[in-house]
């Protein structure tokens, strides 16, 4: 079955530690997001890449890295400086500008 | 700069009446619209889209929503409530030719026996 994967489904992270989370598409899609959700804000974008080796700078980006060396793989890197990183984070994947198709999401907890 | 409004945090229904979640959006030319639904836990999953033509879109699990051009609007109906369209509802906005969506901060939906 085609789908976005994410894994872990839940990480947690003590304070000053870098963290990558992982999301896996096998939908042949070029475009590829990570959102991050917190309660009552709804979904904001940190980077989104169009093609491999490749990507843009989100709304929320400062704090997170991200890098696209495979079609099927863009991994987010949840970094030290990101001040509150706790929160659900959604990877997604789209064909140009059509419908985006997400996966099942990893929720990060800093102890 | 396009921005999505859902104006209703919460709202509960009982089972088998009608459901209707309202969503404007600002946007400049003609948009691309969606609505998602998610689960508690999970991912977000498409009901429907609107990118031009008929103006009134269906959509899976009995959803249908109405574009409204003149009032800047996409919202999302279903005439009967089932328990398990108990959820979180997410509108989205997007330009025709770029990547990027906008999504609006949703509308949880309890459903009530």
């Amino acid at each position: 079955d085609g789908g976005i994967t994410q894994s872990p489904k839940y990480l947690f992270r003590k304070e000053g530690q870098n963290v990558t989370l992982s999301c896996e598409q096998n939908l042949n899609h070029d475009a590829m997001y990570w959102y991050r959700q917190d309660p009552g804000q709804g979904l904001r974008l940190i980077y989104y890449s169009q093609i491999v080796n490749d990507f843009q700078k989100g709304d929320i980006a400062e704090g997170y890295s991200v890098s696209r060396e495979k079609k099927e793989s863009f991994p987010l890197t949840v970094t030290s400086a990101q001040k509150n990183p706790t929160a659900f984070y959604l990877c997604a994947s789209s064909t140009g500008g059509n419908e985006q198709f997400f996966g099942p999401g990893t929720r990060l907890t800093v102890l | 700069a396009q921005s999505v409004t859902q104006p209703d945090i919460h709202i509960t229904v009982s089972e088998g009446a009608s459901l209707e979640l309202r969503c404007n959006y600002s946007y400049g030319a003609t948009p691309y619209l969606f609505w998602y639904v998610q689960s508690p836990g999970q991912g977000l999953q498409l009901l429907l889209k609107y990118f031009s033509g008929d103006t009134l879109v269906q959509g899976i699990k009995g959803f249908e929503a109405e574009f409204k051009r003149s009032q800047s609007s996409f919202n999302l109906r279903k005439p009967s409530v089932h328990w398990s369209d108990a959820a979180e509802y997410f509108c989205a906005v997007g330009p025709s030719n770029d990547y990027k969506l906008s999504f609006g901060a949703g509308t949880t939906v309890t459903v009530r026996a």
